[in-house]
């Protein structure tokens, strides 16, 4: 049964600064894993999606890497700005499923 | 080109009564997927439909119960409501497997 896990729960840094947000799977049989940001009580904006068969995906100070043998995935954002505080979800999909398995995020806070 | 479209926004029911919940997906998109999120939880996935089909179903009881439509769009409907239905029901869109598009959500209040 696929796991995913997100570490920290929480994250609090100053503005400025660059920040990585750590998700880990169990099973490595992925068709592709998908970040998200979800601000409270709001619904998911998807960041960048990643392909069994990339390695990494780029989006302005977004960058995430994926680690199939390994069962990682980091979400790199550069320069943090107030206005990335959110949650921060990822999600795999996995290659004999359609649903789509969630960890339970990273709570960031950007401190002005 | 709008998004994943749900309605209503924010309901609130009283146990036992039933709830209907509407999504539009992203044009061009003809899978729709349907998830509960409780608070402080990543979401979880309740079915998806394709072809007006029910094409995968997690681990939620039978009066989860779902449609889509010929133009794509979906309902999620929940019988005999329990406090603990009491969640943000999110609605994603995809195709061909392209990532998923969710919607803003619906928080549903059971009292």
């Amino acid at each position: 049964k696929q796991e995913v896990t997100q570490i920290p729960a929480a994250l609090s840094v100053p503005e400025g600064e660059n920040l990585v947000l750590n998700c880990s799977f169990t099973d490595s049989a992925i068709y592709n894993l998908q970040w998200f940001r979800q601000d409270p009580g709001k619904g998911l904006t998807s960041l960048l999606l990643i392909q069994s068969s990339q390695r990494e995906q780029t989006s302005g100070r977004l960058n995430a890497s994926l680690d199939k043998s390994s069962g990682r995935s980091t979400l790199y954002i550069a320069a943090s700005q107030p206005g990335d505080s959110a949650t921060y979800l990822c999600a795999v999909l996995m290659d004999s499923s359609y649903k789509l398995i969630f960890g339970s995020g990273t709570r960031l806070l950007v401190r002005p | 080109d709008a998004g994943v479209t749900q309605s209503p926004t924010h309901l609130i029911k009283t146990r036992g009564q039933q709830v209907t919940l509407r999504c539009s997906p992203k044009s061009g998109h003809d899978t729709v997927s349907w998830y509960q999120q409780a608070l402080g939880q990543g979401p979880q996935f309740i079915f998806q439909y394709y072809e007006e089909e029910e094409r995968q179903r997690g681990n939620f009881p039978d009066r989860f119960s779902g449609h889509q439509f010929p133009n794509y769009s979906s309902e999620l409907n929940v019988n005999a409501l329990l406090l603990g239905d009491s969640a943000l029901y999110l609605c994603a869109s995809s195709y061909a497997g392209e990532g998923y598009t969710f919607g803003s959500g619906t928080r549903l209040t059971v009292v």
